[in-house]
């Protein structure tokens, strides 16, 4: 059973950056069948989509944050991490990392989620 | 971008069936997925490739997939499906992309 940790300071603050690690277990990160991903919800808001990336280093980023946002992996570490640039009080949110499916010939659904991480942007 | 619409809320009485749409362009000739997600809780997939379901997920959750339209049904809807409900396609531009969800309460 593969499970995701999200770790990471907890209060970042305003133009700073924000960095996590996600913690593969039960499985590896260099599976060619997935991507892993990084998806936040603000409080009381729905899920958005940051980005992810291939055990190759591929990468897709929201376009939105794309200037803002590097997603890297550590294979011999079974991770992969997060940096969000120049945060702002928009960024607070719970941060997910997650294991997308990409088995055919694009990626499809998420099956797998860590519990996620509250990250609170302040001074 | 490439944009998921789904209704705010949607209400059902305990037993009877309830249904949440998902809309997008030509969205049926996307897979659409659907997530459970319960206050404080990571979201859980309930629907994956349009129709199918994960193993441990009850045969009441179903869906179906056609034209501009993804829907996620619960048949015999119990007080423990009260939830938000998140419909996500892949997207070329915008790759992962969520609806804004929709909060199912059971009456």
């Amino acid at each position: 059973q593969v499970q995701l940790q999200e770790s990471g300071p907890g209060l970042v603050k305003p133009s700073e950056t924000l960095s996590l690690t996600c913690t593969v277990s039960g499985g590896t990160i260099s599976s060619p069948s997935y991507y892993w991903a990084w998806i936040r919800q603000p409080p009381g808001k729905g899920l958005e989509s940051i980005g992810g990336i291939y055990h190759s280093g591929t990468t897709f980023y929201k376009p939105s944050l794309k200037s803002r946002v590097t997603i890297s992996v550590e294979t011999p570490k079974n991770q992969f991490s997060l940096k969000l640039r120049f945060v702002t009080a928009a960024d607070t949110a719970v941060y997910y990392c997650a294991r997308l499916d990409s088995s055919g010939p694009l990626p499809t659904y998420i099956d797998v989620w860590g519990k996620g991480t509250t990250v609170t942007v302040s001074s | 971008s490439y944009d998921l619409t789904q209704p705010p809320s949607v209400s059902v009485s305990p037993g009877q069936t309830a249904t949440i749409t998902c809309s997008g362009d030509k969205l049926g000739n996307r897979y659409t997925s659907w997530y459970q997600q319960k206050p404080g809780q990571s979201p859980v997939l309930v629907i994956f490739q349009d129709n199918k379901r994960p193993s441990g997920i009850p045969e009441r959750f179903s869906g179906s997939n056609s034209g501009n339209t993804a829907t996620l049904t619960i048949s015999g809807t119990q007080g423990l499906d009260e939830a938000d409900y998140y419909c996500q396609a892949w997207d070329s531009r915008t790759f992962v992309t969520f609806g804004g969800g929709t909060k199912l309460t059971v009456l």
